[in-house]
């Protein structure tokens, strides 16, 4: 089946420093792709949708400047947060479409730890 | 680690029918279990979700899922759908690492 991948999987970071996560549709090109964040044993809350060749949207509540997200390719998304804090520390989780299937698959996460 | 299957891949029912579908984990430990649905061209939405207590959960939209430790089941139900509810639907578990896991999903076409 259809694999998405995230990079790194597990990332500690000084506070203050930005940190790049990938995200990767493996065998299918995502013409959308989600970034949810997930707290401790809580539900996941959407981020942004990340949109090919376009601008992200976000949800409300998130801050664009602080969490970029870019969509450059059909294959890549990526979401860098800027100047950390310790308050940033979670899983981040990202999904992709297969537009064939019309099936939606998700990353295996990113944990990250601001110290 | 622990892994979450859902049995079905694909559901097809038409409306009015009832609905369940299947969610197996396998850790042992304790968990919290969470139901979620991705309609077409949409992000995930939470339907419902177990921390503790009555292990009968009522969702949003008329869904309500069972947890049964014994079976380490959390299946989903639905006893009348409707049109609207074509989408997919995620089952997820997390438990110590907070990292949630999600079964591979199932697709369900409600016909009119």
């Amino acid at each position: 089946g259809a694999v998405v991948s995230q990079h790194p999987s597990r990332v500690i970071c000084k506070s203050g420093t930005s940190v790049k996560i990938e995200c990767r549709s493996l065998d299918f090109q995502a013409t959308t792709m989600f970034w949810y964040r997930q707290f401790p044993k809580q539900s996941l809350m959407l981020m942004a949708t990340s949109n090919e060749g376009s601008k992200a949207t976000y949800e409300q509540g998130v801050e664009k400047d602080k969490f970029l997200i870019n969509h450059a390719s059909l294959t890549l998304s990526t979401l860098t947060v800027t100047s950390a804090h310790p308050e940033d520390s979670s899983f981040y989780i990202c999904s992709a479409r297969d537009p064939t299937s019309g099936r939606a698959f998700f990353g295996p996460g990113t944990r990250l730890t601001v110290t | 680690a622990q892994s979450v299957s859902q049995h079905n891949h694909h559901v097809i029912l038409s409306e009015a029918a009832s609905l369940e579908l299947g969610c197996n984990y396998s850790y042992g430990g304790t968990v919290n279990l969470f139901w979620y649905v991705q309609y077409p061209g949409q992000h995930l939405q939470l339907l419902l979700k177990y921390f503790s207590g009555d292990p009968l959960v009522k969702g949003i939209k008329g869904f309500e899922a069972e947890f049964i430790k014994s079976k380490f089941s959390f299946n989903l139900r639905k006893p009348s759908v409707q049109w609207s509810d074509t989408a997919e639907y995620f089952c997820a578990v997390n438990a110590n690492d907070y990292k949630l896991s999600f079964g591979a999903g199932t697709t369900v076409t409600v016909r009119a």
